[in-house]
């Protein structure tokens, strides 16, 4: 059975601070991992990751991939209270099947 | 370009109630897929659907049917509702998983 587990499941931290989040996961035939961020609706897409040690970047926040030790961490850097959101890993099967979540972790920025 | 449009936004039934909610997307996407969130649960898989005419199950699909009789159009119908079907039920569609999912807005359901 797939296994998608992240931590911390909870983050409280000021402006300015980096963070690290971390996803670990385990698939039967790995395909892609994805992150997303939700705040108070629909989970909007941020990264997709397919391929290890190649890091993917938008702004602020960046993501890698470790498929040997399968696992994938997001970096916040200068957080901002507009940050503030659960952030969810999600993996997908090359057997057509859908995502997988994890729990998600929520982030907290305080000003 | 209306995305993923879910309804009813909100609803409130009674147990043993029936009801179906909507989900419809206009983007020709083959892969749609229901999931519930529960607080401290994260996202999980209802039911799914990879074209249409083909729907498979996922973690959670007791008391849940679905269908998917054309590529635009995957409706969840709640048979006989429950208090433990109280969630916020996304749907999500995708070409494929290189351009990431679309989730549509959600819908509250409430069970009492």
């Amino acid at each position: 059975e797939d296994k998608v587990v992240q931590s911390p499941l909870s983050l409280v931290v000021h402006e300015g601070d980096t963070v690290t989040l971390n996803c670990s996961y385990e698939v039967t035939n790995f395909r892609s991992l994805l992150w997303y961020k939700q705040e108070k609706k629909a989970p909007t897409f941020l990264f997709m990751l397919t391929s290890s040690g190649i890091e993917k970047k938008s702004g602020r926040l960046s993501s890698i991939l470790d498929k040997k030790e399968l696992f994938s961490i997001l970096n916040i850097t200068a957080t901002q209270t507009g940050d503030s959101a659960v952030y969810l890993c999600a993996v997908e099967d090359s057997g057509n099947t859908p995502l997988v979540f994890g729990k998600g972790t929520r982030l907290s920025v305080i000003a | 370009n209306a995305g993923v449009t879910q309804t009813p936004k909100f609803q409130v039934l009674k147990t043993g109630q029936s009801m179906t909610l909507q989900c419809a997307q206009d983007m020709n996407h083959e892969y749609m897929s229901w999931y519930r969130q529960d607080p401290g649960m994260g996202l999980r898989l209802i039911h799914y659907s990879v074209g249409a005419g083909i729907t498979d199950q996922g973690e959670v699909p007791n008391g849940y049917n679905v269908s998917r009789s054309t590529t635009e159009d995957f409706p969840l119908r709640l048979l006989s509702a429950a208090p433990s079907q109280t969630s916020v039920y996304f749907c999500a569609s995708s070409l494929d998983s290189v351009y990431g999912y679309t989730f549509g807005s959600g819908t509250r359901l409430t069970v009492v």
